[in-house]
């Protein structure tokens, strides 16, 4: 089991928003910077945000947000190449290491 | 360009040892703190270790307290996991990453642990 929560699912259309959400407690995500990663077909892993800062190279329909100890990622104007499995992470106080969520895969109808 | 390449991936027996080597590029390796995550087939991401930018301050995953070590060269901007006592639920890709959170990742390398 994850110490963070994320949907096991998420789909939507093209051009549609989606939000994917990040559920921890006040030692993780109360706590630290959460970063959001795309994984596409099992490749290696590609940060799609960290913290509130967009990597160079990533579309600026991605947006991220927290709220207490809840996470999300938010995708504006979803396109057919954002079907990818997206997990969360973040450093834990109580556990002294780096905890990630269980993954979402999103699918693009 | 940031660039982590990971190598030294295998076929390890149970009970066997390997060491994983990250070579980066592209940036002032001495001021990040770095991280080996591994995810094995079918499943997701999960941490295995983290090292300071001196390299003075480690932490572990449960899972592989006491068998794996963590180490860097700054000087030849390289990390290192010394696997030892490898288990059949240590095998994974695993990946070098830069920072936490996750900024940059590796390419991954793969450990195989099978008799």
């Amino acid at each position: 089991q994850s110490a963070l929560t994320q949907e096991a699912s998420v789909s939507g259309t093209v051009g549609q928003k989606v939000t994917l959400s990040c559920t921890g407690n006040s030692n993780n995500i109360g706590r630290y910077a959460v970063g959001w990663y795309q994984q596409i077909a099992h490749g290696a892993p590609k940060t799609v945000m960290f913290g509130n800062s967009l990597p160079s190279g990533i579309p600026d329909r991605f947006s991220a947000s927290k709220s207490g100890t809840t996470a999300s990622l938010t995708i504006s104007g979803l396109q057919p190449e954002d079907e990818a499995d997206y997990y969360c992470s973040t450093w834990d106080y109580s556990l002294s290491g780096v905890v990630f969520g269980g993954g979402t895969k999103l699918t693009v109808l | 360009q940031v660039h982590l390449v990971e190598s030294g991936g295998g076929l390890v027996k149970p009970g066997g040892s390997l060491r994983l080597s990250c070579a980066a590029s592209g940036f002032t390796f001495g001021n990040y703190y770095m991280s080996w995550i591994r995810q094995a087939p079918g499943k997701g991401l999960e941490w295995v270790s983290y090292i300071s930018s001196s390299g003075t301050t480690k932490y572990y995953a449960d899972s592989v307290k006491g068998r794996f070590s963590i180490s860097r060269d700054n000087a030849k901007n390289s990390l290192f996991l010394q696997m030892n006592s490898l288990r059949v639920d240590d095998m994974a890709v695993y990946y070098c990453a830069r920072s936490t959170p996750t900024d940059y990742w590796g390419q991954g390398t793969q450990v195989t642990v099978s008799s």
